[in-house]
C-alpha cells in the first residue's frame, strides 16, 4: 500500500545532541511537509517542499533544518534539541499544493 | 490570519448515539477543508475533504459539510461506536498566497462509552 513512512517512532536525544528525523514516501507525491505538534495543539507546519524547492515558515526557529534529496525522501535535521523542542513530529505529503494531505504515523522527540 | 476553531474540546458520548463535531473559520476565502482523526500518540489519519465549492462528502458513517459562507464545517458521525474514539482535527487551506499554509483547529476529543 501506498504511504507516508516516519523513522523512528520515537526518539529520544539529549539536551543539545543533534538528531535527524526521516520521512519517505511512496505515493510519489510532489510536496512534503514536516509539522511540530505539542501536546492538546494544533499541528504547527515548520517548512515544506515542492518537489526541491524549499520553504520555510517565518517562525521556525533556525535550529531546525531539512533536506529532501530526492522525491521520496524527506529529513528533518534539529541542530542543538532544547527542552522546548520535545514534541510530535508530523510528515505529510500531498500530490499537488492544494490537494489532500497524507500523514505518517509521527515520530515522538523526547529531550532529556 | 486565519483562526480555525473547534468547539467543544472535549465530548464524551454513549455508544451508538449520532454526534456532531463543530469547525468554525473567520477567514471564508479557503480551497478545502479537511477533517481528520488522531489516536494518542500517532499520525492524523485523513477522513474527509471538502472541497470550497462543495456542501458535503460522505463515508460510510461520516458526514461533513461546509458552509463557507458562514465559515463552518460539521461531521456527523452516525451509529457511534468505542472505536470511533479519537480526537478529531479539521484544517483549512487557503484559495490564494501559499496553498501550502493549512490552518488546523485544535481538535475535539470524543469519548464513545461502551
Amino acid at each position: 500500500d501506498a504511504m507516508v513512512i516516519q523513522n523512528p517512532r520515537y526518539q529520544v536525544t539529549q539536551f543539545g545532541k543533534p538528531v535527524t528525523l526521516s520521512c519517505s514516501q511512496t505515493l510519489n507525491h510532489n510536496v512534503m511537509y514536516w509539522y511540530q505538534q505539542k501536546s492538546s495543539q494544533a499541528p504547527k507546519l515548520l517548512f515544506h517542499y515542492y518537489d526541491k524547492d524549499f520553504n520555510n515558515e517565518a517562525d521556525t526557529p533556525d535550529n531546525f533544518q531539512s533536506r529532501r534529496p530526492n522525491t521520496s525522501f524527506c529529513f528533518l535535521d534539529i541542530r542543538s534539541p532544547g527542552l522546548g523542542d520535545a514534541a510530535m513530529y508530523l510528515c505529510a505529503t500531498s500530490r499537488e499544493s492544494r490537494n489532500e494531505q497524507f500523514f505518517g504515523p509521527g515520530t515522538r522527540l523526547t529531550v532529556l | 490570519k486565519q483562526e480555525v476553531t473547534q468547539i467543544p474540546a472535549a465530548l464524551s458520548v454513549p455508544e451508538g448515539e449520532n454526534l456532531v463535531l463543530n469547525c468554525s473559520f473567520t477567514d471564508s476565502a479557503i480551497y478545502n477543508l479537511q477533517w481528520f482523526r488522531q489516536d494518542p500518540g500517532k499520525g492524523l489519519t485523513s477522513l474527509l475533504l471538502i472541497q470550497s465549492s462543495q456542501r458535503e462528502q460522505t463515508s460510510g458513517r461520516l458526514n461533513a459539510s461546509l458552509d463557507k459562507s458562514s465559515g463552518r464545517s460539521t461531521l456527523y458521525i452516525a451509529a457511534s461506536q468505542p472505536g470511533d474514539s479519537a480526537t478529531y482535527l479539521c484544517a483549512v487551506r487557503p484559495n490564494s498566497g501559499g496553498y501550502q499554509k493549512v490552518t488546523f483547529g485544535t481538535g475535539t476529543k470524543l469519548q464513545v462509552i461502551p
